[in-house]
């Protein structure tokens, strides 16, 4: 079945940079659109970006332009979300979800299991 | 400030209907389709409706979805204890604020 699983939790100092992975499997990966959300404690969902299969297009939220970067790496059916110049307000679960139509949507399914980064000094 | 407004929380007793809103605009709502999400306490988001009213395979009919204008509904009737948890609506948004926009969530309490 088509699964998305994350990278374990992170602990980084305001100013770091975080890396957080999702390895893909059941499904072709290039297929698909995967997309990143993020979710402050106690708070919503909050879209950061997709990466898109097709073209290897990238799109980002204009809050975190510049500072949020997401790639893949096709032989390893995985997708990175790095997020620079880390502040505490960052502090928060991050989840993949990969798209379910060959063009970004916003149907998101199936969703990883999310990862919890921390930022504090 | 979410883009899509939500009411941040509703309740219901067993058996009963209840609603969920959702108030966008014409860049979003209106013009797109709108997704539901469900999400229970420390779990990741799950998909409820997509496609403004379409239910995934093993989603219960008791889910169902609307939409109407710049507005997007979830219903649950025949509410159980188990529904008991945070709903998340999502639309695509062709304005300065998208592509993507969730609602701020609403948290259903079964009493």
């Amino acid at each position: 079945q088509v699964q998305l699983v994350q990278s374990g939790a992170e602990v980084k100092k305001p100013g770091a940079s975080v890396k957080v992975s999702c390895k893909a499997s059941g499904y072709i990966f290039t297929n698909y659109a995967i997309h990143w959300v993020r979710q402050a404690p106690g708070q919503g969902l909050e879209w950061m970006g997709w990466i898109n299969g097709g073209n290897v297009n990238t799109k980002y939220s204009q809050k975190l332009q510049g500072r949020v970067t997401i790639t893949w790496d096709t032989s390893a059916s995985t997708a990175y979300m790095e997020l620079s110049s880390l502040r505490s307000e960052d502090t928060a679960m991050y989840y993949c979800a990969r798209d379910r139509t060959d063009t970004p949507s916003v149907w998101f399914d199936p969703w990883g299991q999310g990862t919890l980064v921390t930022v504090s000094s | 400030q979410s883009v899509l407004t939500q009411p941040p929380s509703a309740s219901g007793t067993p058996g009963q209907r209840v609603t969920i809103s959702c108030s966008g605009s014409r860049s979003n709502v209106e013009t797109n389709y709108v997704y539901w999400y469900q999400q229970f306490p420390g779990t990741a988001p799950k998909l409820l409706i997509y496609r403004n009213t379409q239910r995934p395979s093993g989603v219960p009919d008791r889910f169902s979805g609307s939409k109407s204008g710049t507005s997007a509904s979830l219903a649950i009737s025949g509410l159980r204890s188990e529904d008991e948890a945070d709903y998340y609506c999502a639309a695509w948004d062709d304005s300065l604020s998208g592509p993507v926009v969730f609602g701020g969530g609403t948290k259903l309490t079964v009493v």
